[in-house]
């Protein structure tokens, strides 16, 4: 199995900062990579897809990057809409499957 | 309106069954790929099974043999049935679509609790 490895586990930071989130994979994983955004008590949201085409509605504050085994979700000045926890998930052609991160909760500084 | 809401959640005791369902609404099910993906308390996201538009299903290796997904082209929905239930099954199930590889509609979750 691809194992997926996502940092930080949490994250502090302030309005206006420049957020950046990682994920890593065991193998090659191709840019079958995506990001989502979840709040207490609600789904998640799908942000990115294909480690770099932005969801549309999604502001462009947001951004994702990487390919092969190193990924990026970037959010270039924070808001306060953005305090969450984020997931980033794999696709895997080989079982198939897919696969999410551990997932990230950016807190208010 | 593109929505899925799904139902069916509830206490049921560990060995039991449940069978969970999804509504689509605003496009049809078996023109995509849909999914099941379940959160237990606290916890982050794991995929638990998926239909292709061909009917083909696939599940996660911790529930295969226990659960099978489903679909009704007639009534727009998919299910998910649940034998041999456990006490780490307890867990928000959403009903996700796919387009690709990834999920970009979501319903608001059903909550299933296994627990005597």
């Amino acid at each position: 199995d691809i194992q997926m490895t996502q940092s930080p586990s949490t994250l502090s930071a302030s309005v206006g900062d420049r957020v950046t989130i990682t994920c890593r994979s065991s193998q090659i994983i191709s840019n079958w990579l995506a990001w989502y955004q979840q709040k207490p008590g609600k789904a998640p949201k799908l942000l990115i897809y294909e480690a770099s085409s932005l969801e549309s509605g999604v502001p462009s504050r947001f951004s994702g990057s990487g390919s092969g085994t190193e990924f990026t979700l970037t959010i270039s000045s924070l808001q306060p809409d953005d305090f969450a926890t984020y997931y980033c998930q794999k696709y895997d052609s080989s079982s198939p499957s897919y696969t999410f991160g551990q997932g990230t909760k950016v807190e208010i500084k | 309106e593109v929505q899925l809401v799904e139902s069916g959640g509830g206490l049921v005791q560990p060995g039991g069954s449940l069978r969970l369902s999804c509504a689509a609404s605003g496009f049809t099910v078996s023109n995509y790929y849909m999914s099941w993906v379940r959160q237990a308390p606290g916890t982050g996201l794991e995929w638990v099974s998926i239909i292709y538009s061909s009917g083909t299903t696939y599940s996660a290796d911790s529930v295969k043999g226990r659960f099978t997904m489903s679909r009704d082209t007639s009534e727009n929905r998919v299910y998910l049935q649940m034998n041999s239930l456990r006490a780490d099954d307890t867990a928000i199930y959403y009903c996700a679509r796919l387009p690709g590889t990834y999920f970009d509609l979501w319903g608001l979750g059903t909550l299933v609790t296994v627990s005597s």
